[in-house]
């Protein structure tokens, strides 16, 4: 039973495309993020969600939005995807005391 | 402001002892994590660190000094399986987890 899952795995889409990247955990934990990866493997926080509030948002472009239907699922939304967005995105959960757990990761390129 | 700095790179022997060194600033303090991540996969757990200290976990350990904001993750009877990055991350106040830029540790026969 996976207990953070994101799909799709692999996503290749033009620039100025509107696409959504899903994550749902299974661990019952309070606090979610979504994570970028850029080519330099720079793990670098993008949102996070703590029983549906967001509690961070680092400096993105607001044409990333995060949506957060119940506490056990944060999805990532990007309008207008630009050349610069192609990344590795990861989701994470975790509880207050516990260390993240990362989802497989979703390799977005923008073509 | 929040910091996180440790080694590019580092190169060992099949069989050898590393340590991997991980300095790091942040705006409050909830614990030093360490993460293992394979090329093309999703990080994973490996350490954790809230007070000062080593932490034993088999062939890994991690040792944490707060006043000096300094930590290391100490690998053990190294096996080529452990070539791979390993990522430091602090936690601060918003449950939030910083991570450095990461180490990608070469393991040579």
């Amino acid at each position: 039973d996976t207990a953070v899952s994101q799909t799709p795995k692999y996503l290749v889409t033009q620039m100025g495309n509107d696409k959504s990247i899903k994550c749902e955990q299974n661990l019952g934990h309070d606090t979610m993020y979504w994570y970028k990866q850029d080519s330099k493997k720079f793990l670098k926080i993008m949102f996070s969600y703590n029983n549906k509030e967001l509690i961070i948002n680092e400096t993105v472009p607001n044409r990333f939005s995060p949506k957060s239907p119940d506490k056990a699922h944060l999805n990532l939304h990007i309008n207008s995807l630009e050349l610069g967005d192609s990344a590795v995105y990861f989701c994470a959960s975790s509880q207050v005391t516990t260390e993240a757990f990362f989802g497989q990761g979703t390799r977005l390129t923008v073509v | 402001g929040q910091n996180i700095d440790q080694p590019t790179e580092m190169t060992a022997t099949e069989g050898a002892i590393v340590q991997i060194n991980c300095t790091y600033q942040t705006s409050g303090f909830n614990g030093l994590f360490w993460y293992q991540q394979h090329a093309g996969e999703a990080p994973t757990f490996l350490s954790y660190n809230v007070l000062d200290g080593l932490e034993e976990k088999g062939r890994f350990s991690s040792f944490l000094s707060r006043s000096k904001g300094y930590s290391y993750l100490l690998l053990k009877e190294l096996q080529m399986k452990d070539s791979a990055s390993y990522l430091c991350a602090a936690r601060g106040y918003g449950q939030n987890f910083v991570f450095g830029p990461g180490t990608r540790l070469s393991v040579l026969p």
